[in-house]
């Protein structure tokens, strides 16, 4: 079975410092990674997405991908109150033929305090 | 529109009715899945469709769900039936083709008493 595991925290962080959010899946022929932002009560929000090994940077967020790991990271630098929310790892399994969805985990929620 | 648009935003039924939620994708964007998120979890996939085709149906958790695109725009999730255990938030999201990132929509509280 495909799994994708979060830790589901709270994590909380001081206003200003580094939050780490963690993700590991079980499956090695998986493609595609995402990290969705999801306020409670709102839809998942579009963060990052990374497709290769290494670090993709975006503004204040870098995804990290070690596919030999099988572990996929997101770095906030400079966190602040406003990432307080649920940041959901989603990956796409490579299944074949016309498997397009994604599998999410369950979440960690992130608390960055002022 | 500009992004996903679902209606209604909140549903409540009694157990034992039909319910139809409605999901206007991005324009222009040929994939559409729907998925069902419980409370504290993340979504879990449902189905999708690819223009009017209904490529994967895998996830529907029974026959008492239904969903069609028929204009490969509009699509409808329904629910016959309905039981407690389908009380969840539904979310639609949309892709330009199904390699590109999914879009979401605010989705459907859907309450069943």
């Amino acid at each position: 079975q495909k799994e994708v595991e979060q830790n589901s925290g709270p994590l909380s962080v001081p206003e200003g410092a580094i939050a780490s959010l963690n993700c590991t899946y079980s499956d090695r022929g998986s493609q595609s990674f995402f990290w969705y932002r999801q306020y409670s009560g709102k839809s998942p929000e579009l963060i990052m997405f990374i497709y290769s090994n290494g670090d993709k940077e975006d503004g204040r967020f870098t995804a990290q991908l070690n596919k030999a790991s099988q572990y996929v990271s997101l770095l906030i630098r400079d966190s602040q109150p406003s990432d307080s929310a649920t940041y959901l790892c989603a990956v796409k399994f490579w299944a074949g033929g016309s498997a397009r969805q994604l599998t999410f985990g369950s979440g960690t929620q992130l608390t960055v305090l002022p | 529109g500009a992004g996903v648009s679902q209606s209604p935003r909140y549903k409540v039924a009694k157990r034992g009715q039909d319910v139809a939620l409605r999901c206007d994708p991005i324009s222009g964007h040929v994939s559409l899945f729907w998925y069902q998120q419980a409370l504290g979890q993340g979504p879990e996939f449902l189905t999708y469709f690819q223009n009017e085709a209904q490529l994967d149906k895998s996830g529907l958790p029974s026959d008492r769900f239904f969903a069609e695109r028929p204009e490969g725009s509009v699509s409808t999730l329904k629910i016959q039936r309905t039981q407690q255990e389908d009380s969840a938030v539904y979310l639609c999201a949309s892709s330009a083709d199904g390699n590109q990132p999914q879009h979401f929509g605010d989705g459907t509280r859907l309450s069943i008493l």
